[in-house]
């Protein structure tokens, strides 16, 4: 089962910063929080992961909380083409452990 | 490097033949993931391997489910007797395990009907 809890839909505004949050208030010491996305009938998108920093890249910011039991992805200016299924996962790297999938965040972009 | 490659991305079969998918990962990753995705549901996790070796198959749905990396570079996913209960998009993923994150990138998949 997947270790993380996600709302089901948002919707965000074209141009406007879209935040993701997640739920993840059982990650162990090494585990990461990774997130990738999906667009229709397409296979998945790796964005971004971390273990307890603030990480940005070219795509998105993630936020985790000091504690780490929750994160937020920000998109800082969204687009109609982020419209797709965000999702957030809690995994070991190191183990090389498959990636265990929720249902996920239903981003809709709005123009 | 042109990502990961799924071979063929759509496969139209009858119910009880065979059927075989292929993955090519990005090149010198290493580790190479199977999952399947049915209709509104995330990925689920099918099998993996490790260069040639493949150290997670119990999550392999029935027998009928194999899946091989003869030389540790593209891989094969093979379904026998197939049932419509096969329907799905199969996801292939690669990794490369030097890499802290480890993080997997995906295919396009291929989406199986079975009639």
């Amino acid at each position: 089962d997947a270790k993380t809890t996600q709302p089901p839909s948002m919707d965000c505004a074209e141009g406007r910063a879209a935040n993701l949050p997640c739920n993840h208030s059982t990650i162990s010491g090494n585990e990461y929080v990774y997130w990738y996305r999906q667009i229709h009938s397409q296979g998945p998108q790796y964005i971004i992961h971390g273990l307890k920093n603030n990480e940005t890249n070219e795509m998105a910011s993630l936020i985790i909380t000091e504690d780490r039991k929750s994160s937020t992805l920000i998109l800082p200016h969204a687009t109609l083409r982020d419209t797709a299924v965000y999702y957030c996962i809690v995994r070991a790297p190191l183990l090389g452990t498959p990636l265990v999938f929720g249902k996920g965040t239903r981003l809709s972009v709005i123009a | 490097d042109t990502g990961v490659s799924q071979d063929p991305r759509h496969k139209i079969t009858k119910r009880g033949q065979n059927v075989t998918f292929r993955c090519d990962p990005i090149s010198e990753h290493n580790r190479l993931y199977w999952y399947r995705q049915t209709l509104g549901q995330g990925p689920e996790f099918l099998t993996y391997f490790q260069n040639e070796a493949q150290l997670e198959k119990s999550r392999l749905l029935s027998d009928r489910f194999s899946a091989e990396r003869p030389k540790g570079s593209f891989s094969t996913l093979e379904i026998q007797r197939t049932e419509q209960g096969d329907s799905a998009m199969y996801l292939c993923a690669s990794s490369l395990d030097r890499l802290a994150g480890n993080e997997q990138y995906f295919g396009p998949g291929t989406r199986l009907t079975v009639t």
